[in-house]
């Protein structure tokens, strides 16, 4: 069963365009959600993580959306350039002392034309 | 230090071989995770240590073999490996107060 159900699967956008990428979640007990980047080859990157006692969460150009009462977040990525075509993967966990489980979703395959 | 590092970064072994992976972390990190990454895939947990013990095994098979000699060093001892075991495998921290994961580069591993 999956946890996180993440959306779209693949994405292209223009240069200066805004990204939007989805997730959804079931389990209530998670409280930890955070957005990694990945570009082929390499490891994935912590780009930003929220909280659910926050709605939203602004790094520079990466902002995540969350709404609790949907079970829903999202990643805006605002004047997209080439250089964030990479792969995107939400994911989810309860933050608790020790090591827990981070639930991924399936990843979003982010194209930004110049 | 702010990386988790892992050797090495291509592998190359034939079924029969023994060969192990190394994956390092000095920022004072008492979680370490190993995932396996298929093409196009989410990584998928394999093992967890917290404080330098096994508190996670998601039903690996045992020719995957995890050892964690010290809080910043972690290994994972591969035997008799099948073609399908190909894959990028991952190294992950956390400091073990919150599930914040950093990962390494990965090592890709090929086997014939």
């Amino acid at each position: 069963q999956q946890q996180v159900k993440q959306s779209p699967q693949s994405l292209i956008v223009q240069k200066g365009g805004i990204s939007i990428i989805n997730c959804a979640y079931e389990n209530t007990a998670f409280d930890y959600f955070p957005w990694y980047q990945q570009f082929p080859g390499k490891g994935p990157a912590l780009l930003i993580a929220i909280r659910p006692d926050v709605s939203e969460k602004k790094e520079g150009r990466f902002t995540i959306s969350f709404n609790k009462s949907a079970k829903q977040f999202s990643l805006h990525i605002m004047d997209s350039q080439p250089g964030d075509s990479a792969t995107y993967f939400c994911a989810a966990s309860i933050d608790q002392t020790g090591a827990n489980n981070l639930f991924f979703g399936t990843g979003t395959r982010l194209t930004v034309i110049p | 230090d702010t990386e988790v590092t892992q050797t090495p970064k291509h592998l190359v072994m034939g079924m029969t071989n023994k060969k192990s992976l190394k994956c390092e972390q000095h920022m004072g990190h008492r979680a370490m995770y190993w995932y396996k990454q298929k093409a196009k895939k989410p990584p998928e947990l394999m093992f967890v240590y917290s404080y330098e013990k096994l508190s996670i095994n998601e039903s690996v098979p045992s020719r995957f073999s995890p050892e964690c000699p010290n809080s910043s060093l972690l290994n994972l001892h591969l035997h008799a490996l099948q073609p399908e075991d190909s894959a990028l495998y991952l190294c992950a921290s956390s400091t073990g107060l919150t599930n914040e994961q950093f990962f390494g580069p990965g090592t890709r591993l090929t086997v014939l």
